[in-house]
């Protein structure tokens, strides 16, 4: 049982550069979550999904993209990399409101250096 | 308001309890939580509580709730070298989402 699998693990791009971010979950979770962590600042919430083919804004969204087409992948976008996002992604599940006391299950992180 | 407020860092020495405090905002809260994350991975959730309990103990560590002042804080029994580790409080603000702390450095100390 792998849980949440995030892929690449690490990752430096050139600004201006593109790629996408997979995440991975096999616990039949509903819901889904990008975050990202910088110093002193916990998570921020970027985009969130509540179902296959639903996505939704967080705290900061700008400069990101999100897909979900199969219930168990969310993918994150970075059209055109800035060094502002550089930083840790997480992606994180959840089996949403009636078992909220399970809380999240988080992948291993990726870290995005932008240069 | 969803803001989740920590100190940033603790310092222990082995063998001694570790408090961490949190205060939160959102009065509605069902549930809240203690994640652990050590270096270079992700978080782990460690306990929670749901909001109309006081006090919830799970082997060393003890939650206690003070809904009156928006207080939550973690008490780890007997702290050791791996316990050192990163550890964030968070609130359900709503039905989907999580408002997490920064985050308390802890650095158990021989």
């Amino acid at each position: 049982n792998a849980g949440v699998t995030q892929t690449p693990k690490f990752r430096v791009l050139k600004t201006g550069q593109s790629m996408t971010l997979l995440c991975a979950q096999d616990m039949n979770h509903e819901y889904m979550y990008w975050y990202r962590q910088d110093p002193g600042m916990g998570l921020r919430l970027i985009h969130y999904s509540v179902g296959e083919g639903t996505t939704a804004k967080g705290e900061v969204p700008d400069g990101y993209n999100v897909s979900r087409l199969k219930k168990q992948n969310f993918l994150l976008g970075l059209e055109s990399a800035a060094p502002s996002q550089t930083s840790v992604y997480f992606c994180a599940s959840s089996y949403g409101t009636f078992q909220a006391h399970y809380g999240y299950t988080f992948g291993s992180g990726t870290r995005l250096t932008v240069v | 308001g969803e803001d989740v407020e920590q100190s940033l860092f603790l310092s222990v020495r082995e063998g001694d309890s570790s408090v961490i405090n949190c205060t939160y905002t959102d009065s509605s809260s069902t549930y809240l939580y203690w994640y652990k994350q050590e270096p270079g991975a992700g978080l782990q959730l460690l306990t929670y509580i749901f909001s109309n309990m006081d006090m919830k103990q799970d082997q060393r560590l003890t939650v206690l709730l003070n809904k009156k002042d928006k207080h939550l804080s973690l008490r780890i029994a007997d702290t050791q070298t791996g316990d050192s580790a990163i550890y964030f409080c968070a609130e359900n603000v709503n039905d989907y989402k999580l408002s997490f702390g920064a985050g308390t450095t802890v650095t158990v100390r021989a």
